[in-house]
């Protein structure tokens, strides 16, 4: 019963560096998200997939990019980290008029 | 854009005491979401609601559609029910997207 796994579960880069965030679901889920989340907001969504091979924007996407590698898998990467990307990264699944999106443990992403 | 308010921000209970949330949101939505977060954990789901009222053990999660404006209750509290309580909406649409809120952080002391 995995779930949502997420790699790695801690990151620190140094400004200009280059990662990839990893996301895996096994419920066999269309809809993947990738959120952020900083003190004193809610979580904003950076991008999402709807389903296997198709990916569009969310509220914050400028500095990332995702690949939706097939169904079970939503990849999330920084090119070129800044200072401002510092904050815990989720990767959630699903989500339906009848069932909730399930969450990953997050990813804490430091960049100095 | 829905926007989503939560009250308090910050809670500070005694164990046993009886818990209120708060969640306002501004437009229509086809359910709303209450979830919980453990200080440095991941967030599960405690609740999905679109009318009425639900119960799991000692949390009792009500919607109100005309008023849109939902409330999580915590009764008998326990230090283990110490987490960032956060309200999510979802506004319909094709794309099960969620609006949320800042969260509340509850803290229940012994």
């Amino acid at each position: 019963n995995a779930g949502v796994t997420q790699t790695p579960k801690f990151q620190v880069l140094k400004t200009g560096q280059s990662m990839t965030l990893q996301c895996a679901q096994d419920m066999n889920h269309n809809s993947m998200y990738w959120y952020r989340q900083d003190p004193g907001m809610g979580l904003r969504l950076i991008y999402y997939s709807a389903s296997e091979g198709t990916t569009d924007k969310g509220e914050v996407p400028n500095g990332y990019n995702v690949s939706r590698l097939n169904k079970r898998e939503f990849s999330l990467r920084l090119e070129s980290a800044a200072p401002s990307q510092t904050s815990v990264y989720f990767c959630a699944s699903g989500g339906t008029v009848e069932q909730p999106q399930h969450f990953g443990d997050g990813t804490r992403l430091s960049i100095l | 854009k829905n926007e989503v308010e939560q009250s308090p921000q910050n809670l500070t209970a005694q164990e046993g005491e009886f818990i209120t949330i708060n969640c306002s949101y501004s437009v229509g939505i086809s359910a709303l979401h209450w979830l919980q977060q453990h200080p440095g954990g991941g967030i599960v789901s405690l609740f999905m609601l679109s009318s009425g009222k639900k119960k799991h053990g000692r949390l009792i999660a009500t919607i109100n559609i005309q008023e849109k404006h939902s409330s999580l209750h915590i009764t008998a509290s326990h230090p283990r029910d110490s987490a960032v309580y956060i309200c999510a909406v979802n506004s319909g649409g094709s794309n099960y997207k969620l609006t949320f809120g800042k969260g509340t952080l509850l803290t229940v002391n012994p």
